[in-house]
């Protein structure tokens, strides 16, 4: 199962609503999860179950879809959220596979 | 809680065996993984392994090649890498499942190690 995200960098102002499309290549119901990597450091655990926040994320981050098509949304761009963002596929799994990554920027 | 260590600068073709040691969760009751990144790249799932040893997978990539394992008793989680070739050049995170059975998302990373295939 192959995933798309889109677009593959972007840049915001701090306080704009962001968001991020994943897209599989077959249905995957609700098994995609979203991950933070910031600069220099591992990827973080934001959202399982394509809707799930995992503990401790702050609440402006939301996740949902199903089936194909998935998104991502910050609903008001902190600096602190400068990072990429990769979605994964556990469907079906294994092979657990991940997105190519979104480059988030502050304008 | 995950700490990984053994990455190396290592001559294409050789092996070398990776260690990971977890603390602050139950071990033994949870699937653990190794997750590698290349420099520039997105993550990609390698391998896992069940809670009891009784299953364990791996990627295309590396199958036939790797051999994952872990120690209940040590909690620690091991990646035997053998023929290595170029392309297995990255960070080589430990990861943990969620469930103790099952390939699904992760939720708990270490810092990683890092593996230079490379003559």
């Amino acid at each position: 199962i192959q995933l798309t995200q889109s677009p593959s960098s972007l840049s915001a102002s701090v306080g704009d609503r962001v968001t991020i499309t994943c897209r599989a290549s077959q249905g995957i119901t609700n098994y995609l999860a979203w991950y933070q990597q910031k600069s220099g450091t591992v990827p973080k655990l934001l959202i399982f179950g394509a809707s799930t926040l995992q503990s401790g994320v702050p609440s402006r981050f939301r996740g949902s879809g199903s089936g194909t098509v998935f998104t991502l949304t910050i609903s008001s761009l902190q600096p602190e959220d400068v990072a990429t963002y990769y979605c994964q596929n556990y469907n079906s799994a294994p092979p657990s596979t991940f997105g190519q990554g979104t480059r988030l920027e502050i304008k | 809680q995950l700490v990984e260590s053994g990455g190396d600068l290592v001559q294409p073709g050789r092996s070398l065996r990776l260690s990971c040691v977890a603390s602050g969760f139950t071990f033994e009751d949870y699937t653990m993984h190794w997750v590698r990144q290349a420099p520039g790249k997105g993550p990609e799932w390698v391998s896992g392994i069940g809670w009891n040893s009784a299953s364990m997978a791996y990627a295309d990539s590396v199958k036939g090649r790797f051999t994952i394992s872990r120690d209940n008793a040590k909690s620690s989680l091991y990646l035997e890498m053998n023929s290595l070739r170029a392309e297995d050049t990255a960070f080589y995170y430990c990861a943990k499942g969620p469930y103790a059975s099952g390939t699904w998302y992760f939720d708990v990373w270490g810092r990683g190690t890092f593996v230079t295939v490379s003559s």
